[in-house]
Protein backbone atom coordinates (compact mmCIF):
# COMPACT_ATOMS: atom_id res chain seq x y z
CA UNK A 1 0.00 0.00 0.00
CA UNK A 2 1.65 3.62 -1.06
CA UNK A 3 0.79 5.79 1.85
CA UNK A 4 1.83 8.90 0.18
CA UNK A 5 1.30 9.14 -3.52
CA UNK A 6 3.48 12.23 -5.57
CA UNK A 7 2.74 13.45 -9.08
CA UNK A 8 4.11 14.32 -11.48
CA UNK A 9 6.84 11.79 -12.39
CA UNK A 10 8.40 13.79 -14.35
CA UNK A 11 8.15 18.16 -15.02
CA UNK A 12 9.71 20.08 -17.58
CA UNK A 13 10.31 24.14 -16.29
CA UNK A 14 11.88 26.89 -18.38
CA UNK A 15 14.56 29.02 -16.66
CA UNK A 16 12.56 31.54 -14.22
CA UNK A 17 9.39 29.88 -14.14
CA UNK A 18 7.20 27.77 -11.20
CA UNK A 19 7.56 24.18 -10.70
CA UNK A 20 4.92 22.32 -8.42
CA UNK A 21 5.20 18.78 -7.38
CA UNK A 22 2.42 17.59 -5.40
CA UNK A 23 2.22 14.75 -2.78
CA UNK A 24 -1.19 13.32 -1.08
CA UNK A 25 -1.03 11.29 2.12
CA UNK A 26 -3.62 8.73 3.49
CA UNK A 27 -2.38 8.38 7.13
CA UNK A 28 -3.83 11.21 9.10
CA UNK A 29 -1.29 10.18 11.57
CA UNK A 30 2.09 11.09 10.01
CA UNK A 31 2.89 14.48 11.37
CA UNK A 32 6.25 15.54 9.58
CA UNK A 33 6.17 16.11 5.78
CA UNK A 34 9.80 16.53 4.62
CA UNK A 35 10.94 17.37 1.10
CA UNK A 36 14.06 16.14 -0.10
CA UNK A 37 16.19 16.52 -3.32
CA UNK A 38 18.38 14.45 -4.72
CA UNK A 39 21.36 14.77 -7.49
CA UNK A 40 22.37 11.66 -9.54
CA UNK A 41 24.38 9.26 -7.78
CA UNK A 42 24.21 11.42 -4.31
CA UNK A 43 22.44 10.96 -1.03
CA UNK A 44 18.83 13.28 -1.00
CA UNK A 45 19.75 16.44 1.17
CA UNK A 46 16.83 17.64 2.98
CA UNK A 47 15.21 20.63 1.31
CA UNK A 48 12.53 22.19 3.26
CA UNK A 49 9.97 20.38 5.96
CA UNK A 50 6.40 21.62 7.40
CA UNK A 51 4.31 20.13 10.25
CA UNK A 52 0.24 19.71 9.74
CA UNK A 53 -0.23 22.92 12.37
CA UNK A 54 0.98 25.28 9.79
CA UNK A 55 -0.64 25.66 6.10
CA UNK A 56 2.61 27.25 4.12
CA UNK A 57 6.31 26.96 4.91
CA UNK A 58 8.84 29.41 3.05
CA UNK A 59 12.80 29.09 2.43
CA UNK A 60 14.13 31.38 -0.09
CA UNK A 61 12.68 29.95 -3.27
CA UNK A 62 11.24 26.94 -1.98
CA UNK A 63 7.76 26.91 -0.27
CA UNK A 64 5.32 24.30 0.80
CA UNK A 65 1.56 24.37 0.57
CA UNK A 66 -0.04 22.36 3.27
CA UNK A 67 -3.59 20.93 2.92
CA UNK A 68 -4.98 19.00 6.31
CA UNK A 69 -8.38 18.27 5.21
CA UNK A 70 -7.37 17.30 1.88
CA UNK A 71 -4.24 15.38 2.72
CA UNK A 72 -2.13 17.41 0.63
CA UNK A 73 0.77 18.91 0.51
CA UNK A 74 2.99 20.35 -2.53
CA UNK A 75 6.10 21.85 -3.21
CA UNK A 76 6.55 24.96 -5.35
CA UNK A 77 9.98 26.30 -6.31
CA UNK A 78 9.70 29.68 -7.62
CA UNK A 79 12.03 31.36 -10.13
CA UNK A 80 13.50 27.31 -11.16
CA UNK A 81 16.93 27.69 -12.44
CA UNK A 82 18.73 24.63 -14.36
CA UNK A 83 20.87 24.16 -10.82
CA UNK A 84 17.19 22.89 -9.53
CA UNK A 85 17.12 19.68 -12.12
CA UNK A 86 16.88 17.02 -10.17
CA UNK A 87 14.73 14.66 -8.47
CA UNK A 88 12.69 15.67 -5.80
CA UNK A 89 10.72 13.38 -3.32
CA UNK A 90 8.10 14.05 -0.55
CA UNK A 91 8.29 12.16 2.64
CA UNK A 92 6.38 11.75 5.89
CA UNK A 93 6.58 10.45 9.10
CA UNK A 94 4.45 9.00 12.00
CA UNK A 95 4.80 10.63 15.44
CA UNK A 96 6.41 7.09 16.89
CA UNK A 97 9.71 6.19 18.43
CA UNK A 98 11.13 5.46 15.23
CA UNK A 99 10.08 7.92 13.07
CA UNK A 100 10.76 6.07 9.88
CA UNK A 101 10.19 8.05 6.39
CA UNK A 102 7.43 7.12 4.18
CA UNK A 103 8.86 8.38 0.55
CA UNK A 104 6.35 9.03 -2.28
CA UNK A 105 7.24 7.90 -6.00
CA UNK A 106 9.97 11.00 -6.68
CA UNK A 107 9.82 13.64 -9.34
CA UNK A 108 12.39 14.68 -11.77
CA UNK A 109 12.25 17.57 -12.42
CA UNK A 110 14.38 19.48 -15.71
CA UNK A 111 14.65 23.39 -15.63
CA UNK A 112 15.88 24.28 -19.19
CA UNK A 113 17.64 27.08 -19.79
CA UNK B 1 23.38 20.48 8.80
CA UNK B 2 24.90 17.27 10.38
CA UNK B 3 27.01 15.01 8.50
CA UNK B 4 26.49 11.34 8.11
CA UNK B 5 29.05 9.28 5.85
CA UNK B 6 28.96 6.04 4.17
CA UNK B 7 31.96 3.98 3.48
CA UNK B 8 32.78 2.71 0.63
CA UNK B 9 31.19 5.00 -2.16
CA UNK B 10 30.97 2.25 -4.75
CA UNK B 11 31.86 -1.05 -4.58
CA UNK B 12 32.18 -4.23 -7.00
CA UNK B 13 32.25 -7.58 -5.97
CA UNK B 14 32.20 -11.18 -7.00
CA UNK B 15 28.75 -13.20 -6.68
CA UNK B 16 28.97 -14.97 -3.28
CA UNK B 17 30.68 -12.68 -1.60
CA UNK B 18 29.89 -10.56 2.08
CA UNK B 19 30.20 -6.85 1.54
CA UNK B 20 29.93 -4.80 4.45
CA UNK B 21 28.86 -1.02 4.21
CA UNK B 22 29.30 1.86 7.22
CA UNK B 23 27.62 4.45 7.94
CA UNK B 24 29.15 7.18 10.04
CA UNK B 25 27.36 10.11 12.09
CA UNK B 26 30.30 12.67 12.08
CA UNK B 27 28.86 15.91 14.16
CA UNK B 28 26.67 14.22 16.09
CA UNK B 29 24.94 11.28 17.98
CA UNK B 30 22.64 9.08 16.67
CA UNK B 31 20.55 6.10 18.37
CA UNK B 32 18.49 5.73 15.57
CA UNK B 33 19.95 5.07 11.84
CA UNK B 34 18.18 3.49 8.83
CA UNK B 35 19.22 1.59 5.75
CA UNK B 36 17.77 2.14 2.83
CA UNK B 37 18.11 0.75 -0.68
CA UNK B 38 17.23 2.50 -4.30
CA UNK B 39 17.01 0.87 -7.62
CA UNK B 40 17.34 3.32 -10.49
CA UNK B 41 14.89 5.86 -11.11
CA UNK B 42 12.74 4.45 -8.04
CA UNK B 43 12.25 5.79 -4.56
CA UNK B 44 14.07 4.83 -1.62
CA UNK B 45 12.44 1.95 0.31
CA UNK B 46 13.56 1.59 3.82
CA UNK B 47 15.14 -1.59 4.59
CA UNK B 48 15.57 -1.25 8.23
CA UNK B 49 15.94 0.55 10.92
CA UNK B 50 19.30 0.21 13.20
CA UNK B 51 19.21 0.67 16.80
CA UNK B 52 22.04 1.15 18.90
CA UNK B 53 22.82 -1.42 21.21
CA UNK B 54 19.99 -3.42 20.24
CA UNK B 55 18.55 -5.87 17.39
CA UNK B 56 17.73 -3.69 14.03
CA UNK B 57 14.06 -3.85 12.46
CA UNK B 58 13.39 -5.28 9.34
CA UNK B 59 11.13 -4.64 7.32
CA UNK B 60 8.57 -6.81 5.58
CA UNK B 61 10.19 -8.89 2.98
CA UNK B 62 13.99 -7.51 3.84
CA UNK B 63 15.84 -11.15 4.73
CA UNK B 64 17.55 -10.44 8.10
CA UNK B 65 19.97 -13.02 7.37
CA UNK B 66 21.25 -11.78 4.25
CA UNK B 67 21.13 -7.68 5.36
CA UNK B 68 23.21 -8.13 8.57
CA UNK B 69 22.93 -4.83 10.45
CA UNK B 70 25.38 -3.56 13.45
CA UNK B 71 24.87 -0.44 15.62
CA UNK B 72 27.80 -0.90 17.77
CA UNK B 73 28.26 2.56 18.70
CA UNK B 74 25.95 6.12 18.80
CA UNK B 75 27.92 7.23 15.69
CA UNK B 76 28.24 4.17 13.25
CA UNK B 77 26.32 1.93 11.86
CA UNK B 78 26.91 -0.85 9.61
CA UNK B 79 25.66 -3.31 7.32
CA UNK B 80 26.32 -6.55 5.50
CA UNK B 81 25.48 -8.04 2.43
CA UNK B 82 25.88 -11.74 3.03
CA UNK B 83 26.84 -14.26 0.09
CA UNK B 84 25.75 -11.16 -2.50
CA UNK B 85 24.35 -12.02 -5.71
CA UNK B 86 23.46 -9.77 -8.99
CA UNK B 87 20.22 -8.94 -7.56
CA UNK B 88 21.40 -7.32 -4.73
CA UNK B 89 23.44 -4.49 -6.81
CA UNK B 90 21.88 -1.36 -5.38
CA UNK B 91 22.08 2.18 -4.31
CA UNK B 92 22.52 1.86 -0.84
CA UNK B 93 21.95 4.38 1.76
CA UNK B 94 21.84 5.23 5.32
CA UNK B 95 19.96 8.14 7.19
CA UNK B 96 20.55 8.94 10.98
CA UNK B 97 18.62 11.33 13.58
CA UNK B 98 20.48 13.55 15.77
CA UNK B 99 19.34 11.96 19.43
CA UNK B 100 20.15 14.82 21.49
CA UNK B 101 18.53 17.28 19.40
CA UNK B 102 15.23 15.38 19.32
CA UNK B 103 14.45 16.53 15.66
CA UNK B 104 12.27 14.80 12.95
CA UNK B 105 14.78 15.72 10.58
CA UNK B 106 16.91 12.55 8.84
CA UNK B 107 20.47 13.52 7.27
CA UNK B 108 21.47 11.26 4.51
CA UNK B 109 24.40 9.75 3.67
CA UNK B 110 26.08 9.90 0.19
CA UNK B 111 25.01 6.41 -0.72
CA UNK B 112 27.13 3.44 -1.68
CA UNK B 113 26.80 1.99 -4.99
CA UNK B 114 27.12 -2.05 -4.83
CA UNK B 115 27.93 -4.09 -8.04
CA UNK B 116 27.59 -7.76 -7.73
CA UNK B 117 29.18 -9.71 -10.52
Amino acid sequence: QQQVKQSPQSLIVQKGGISIINCAYENTAFDYFPWYQQFPGKGPALLIAIRPDVSEKKEGRFTISFNKSAKQFSLHIMDSQPGDSATYFCAATLYTGRRALTFGSGTRLQVQP
Amino acid sequence: GAVVSQHPSRVICKSGTSVKIECRSLDFQATTMFWYRQFPKQSLMLMATSNEGSKATYEQGVEKDKFLINHASLTLSTLTVTSAHPEDSSFYICSARDFLSNQETQYFGPGTRLLVL
